[in-house]
């Protein structure tokens, strides 16, 4: 059973206060790892695909990288407009069917 | 512009009623999925559908239902069997394979 652990819970930062989110991920033959931000009251949108260790997407003042274990999202100098919950979630072999972590709700202080 | 569509944004209902939650995507997707949020839980997967006519269980499935008539539509039935329905919930789509979902707005029932 495919099992992700998102840490920390919740993080607050100050406005230009680089930091990382934590993805650790149990599976078995990963094929896909995802991120996404939550706003409240919407759906999450989706932000990147990693599929392989080693892996590195950038967007903006986001950078996701990947290894075999875990996967971090950095957050370079944030803006709170990027307060919101980010979730990452994982497929493996033989099912499409995506597990999710429980979230780490950012809040970044002007 | 596409994208999925959940109807409506709030419900209320009353205790021993049951609720049919909308999900229409003009995506082309063939894959669809009900997820529910609750604080501190994350998103748990109720049904999903990989292919029209055709949906199986996810993991809390017990107490609600589905269809998948059609292609661009995945509705879900909140029954008076299913015992905490208050929740957030959230449609999904995506074209399939190991591919990133899509999202709908979500609905937040509340039942009293």
């Amino acid at each position: 059973e495919d099992q992700v652990t998102q840490s920390p819970e919740a993080l607050r930062l100050q406005e230009g206060e680089s930091s990382s989110l934590n993805c650790s991920y149990t599976v078995s033959g990963l094929r896909g790892l995802f991120w996404y931000r939550q706003d409240p009251g919407k759906g999450p949108e989706f932000l990147f695909t990693l599929y392989s260790a080693g892996e590195e997407k950038e967007k903006e003042r986001l950078k996701a990288t990947l290894t075999k274990k875990e996967s971090f999202l950095h957050i370079t100098a944030p803006k709170p407009e990027d307060s919101a919950t980010y979730l990452c979630a994982v497929e493996s072999g033989g099912s499409y069917i995506p597990t999710f972590g429980r979230g780490t709700s950012l809040i970044v202080h002007p | 512009d596409g994208g999925i569509t959940q109807s409506p944004k709030y419900l209320f209902r009353k205790e021993g009623q049951n609720v049919t939650l909308s999900c229409e995507q003009n995506l082309n997707h063939d894959a669809m999925y009900w997820y529910r949020q609750d604080p501190g839980q994350g998103l748990r997967l109720i049904y999903y559908s990989q292919i029209v006519n055709d949906f199986q269980k996810g993991d809390i499935a017990e107490g609600y239902s589905v269809s998948r008539e059609k292609k661009e539509s995945f509705p879900l039935t909140v029954t008076s069997a299913q015992k905490n329905p208050t929740a957030f919930y959230l449609c999904a789509s995506k074209p399939g394979g190991y591919s990133p979902l899509h999202f709908g707005n979500g609905t937040r029932l509340t039942v009293t």
